[in-house]
């Protein structure tokens, strides 16, 4: 069972507004993920980050951002939703010393 | 980049039948390959993975073989259950830099009962 945690896990806003998605892990992992998945199903990594301090943009344009402050904790906040952003957010982490990248249970996301 | 493509994107099986999900990738230094299950309202969970040193693992009823030459990869469910119903997904990495997967576009596996 894996010790990664999101949340909300459903959220419906309203254009505009500001959100942030939390994302924490329990298991120490430096490395720590977003995806976006489509409702036709595909992941699309959107953020990663190496550790505290670190962030980079994945291989899929989002207007999101990320943070990393603590090693357990990676944030990912919209300024100002659109409807555009509905879909679902998939947190994820690993270690160095480990190939497996477990994920979290999703936070799905609609915009009216 | 790399590029992972996945078929079928969809799949019917009987209950107790085999099943088997092929996927490609495209860059040659990959060397790791993972599956997930996904279940409707859940997060991707790895079910079994591979590293390109070898060329087949089983796990139970699941197996996954590697093809590096060709550059493709199976799973192969035996003997499916109602349970094993779901989204799978194939997905490759490298072992060096950001580690993060390139995924598949998704297979969905319904076992008849």
């Amino acid at each position: 069972e894996a010790d990664i945690y999101q949340t909300p896990r459903y959220l419906v806003i309203g254009t505009g507004k500001k959100i942030t998605l939390e994302c924490s892990q329990t298991m120490g992992h430096d490395k720590m993920y977003w995806y976006q998945q489509d409702p036709g199903m595909e992941l699309h990594l959107i953020h990663y980050s190496y550790g505290v301090n670190s962030t980079e943009k994945g291989d899929l344009s989002s207007e999101s951002t990320v943070s990393r402050i603590r090693t357990e904790h990676f944030p990912l906040t919209l300024e100002s939703a659109r409807p555009s952003h509905t879909s679902q957010y998939l947190c994820a982490s690993t270690s160095s010393d480990t190939d497996t990248q477990y994920f979290g249970p999703g936070t799905r996301l609609t915009v009216l | 980049g790399e590029n992972v493509e996945q078929h079928p994107s969809t799949l019917s099986v009987q209950e107790g039948d085999s099943a088997v999900i092929k996927c490609t990738y495209s860059d040659s230094a990959s060397n790791y390959f993972p599956w997930y299950k996904q279940e409707l309202g859940k997060g991707p969970q790895l079910i079994i993975d591979i590293r390109s040193n070898v060329g087949e693992k089983k796990d139970q009823r699941i197996a996954v073989t590697l093809n590096k030459t060709a550059k493709h990869f199976s799973l192969h469910i035996t003997e499916t259950q109602p349970e094993d119903s779901a989204v799978y997904f194939c997905a490759a990495r490298k072992v060096t830099g950001r580690r993060a997967l390139t995924f598949g576009s998704g297979t969905r596996l319904q076992v008849q009962p």
